[in-house]
């Protein structure tokens, strides 16, 4: 149990362009899913804090208006990054929590987005 | 102050040999959760061991061992007979409090090479 899947895998999209990364609890329901990014060989940052039916709370620095996020359902999450540049090449990981006795994450594989 | 310290950027272990990867923390919440993850090159995050604060014991899970420590607030990863598929990316993390919704802390991570 716990398995949550991210689509795409992979992306690869032009400047400018806008990309949507959606992540689903497979087999529980998530109220609360977080978005992370990750450059080569470091550590996770937190971007942003999505609740269902509202709005996500953005950590600092992260620009709202740039990375929308959308909880629209209990399994179901979505980044999109608009009007994407290369520095916006990166790996994003989704995770949404559960109650195991205690609130446990369980991450998505992760999307290598790729901007050219 | 970083709330979770990973001092080892990299390091290497003997096949079958074991090997302790550090990790500090730093918190005022008397409930507090620690969580170590593999993050292997496909990029997903395998989660690995846990340990609350009010445990009285040490965490174990198979080759896995947490040595926490609270005074120290350490809570070291042991892996035990280290096999070549050990070689990951390994995150320690912190969640504060008991709410859905509280954030995990990640620490900057250990490479380790398990050498044949």
């Amino acid at each position: 149990g716990a398995v949550v899947s991210q689509h795409p895998s992979r992306v690869i999209c032009k400047s400018g362009t806008s990309v949507k990364i959606e992540c689903r609890s497979l087999d529980f329901q998530a109220t609360t899913m977080f978005w992370y990014r990750q450059f080569p060989k470091k550590s996770l940052m937190l971007m942003a804090t999505s609740n269902e039916g509202s709005k996500a709370t953005y950590e600092q620095g992260v620009e709202k208006d740039k990375f929308l996020i959308n909880h629209a359902s209990l399994t179901l999450s979505t980044l999109t990054v608009t009007s994407a540049h290369p520095e916006d090449s990166s790996f994003y990981i989704c995770s949404a929590s559960e109650w195991r006795g205690r609130w446990e994450q369980f991450f998505g594989p992760g999307t290598r987005l790729t901007v050219l | 102050a970083q709330k979770i310290t990973q001092t080892q950027p990299g390091m290497f272990v003997q096949e079958k040999e074991a090997v302790t990867l550090d990790c500090t923390y730093d918190t005022s919440d008397p409930s507090y959760g620690l969580f170590w993850y593999k993050q292997p090159s496909s990029g997903e995050m395998i989660f690995l061991i846990y340990q609350g604060s009010y445990d009285q014991q040490n965490a174990t899970e198979g080759r896995y061992s947490l040595n926490f420590q609270k005074a120290r607030k350490s809570a070291n990863l042991v892996i035990s007979a280290s096999q070549l598929g050990d070689s990951a990316m390994y995150f320690c993390a912190m969640r504060e409090g008991v709410l859905a919704g509280n954030q995990f802390y990640f620490g900057t991570g250990t490479s380790l090479t398990v050498i044949p």
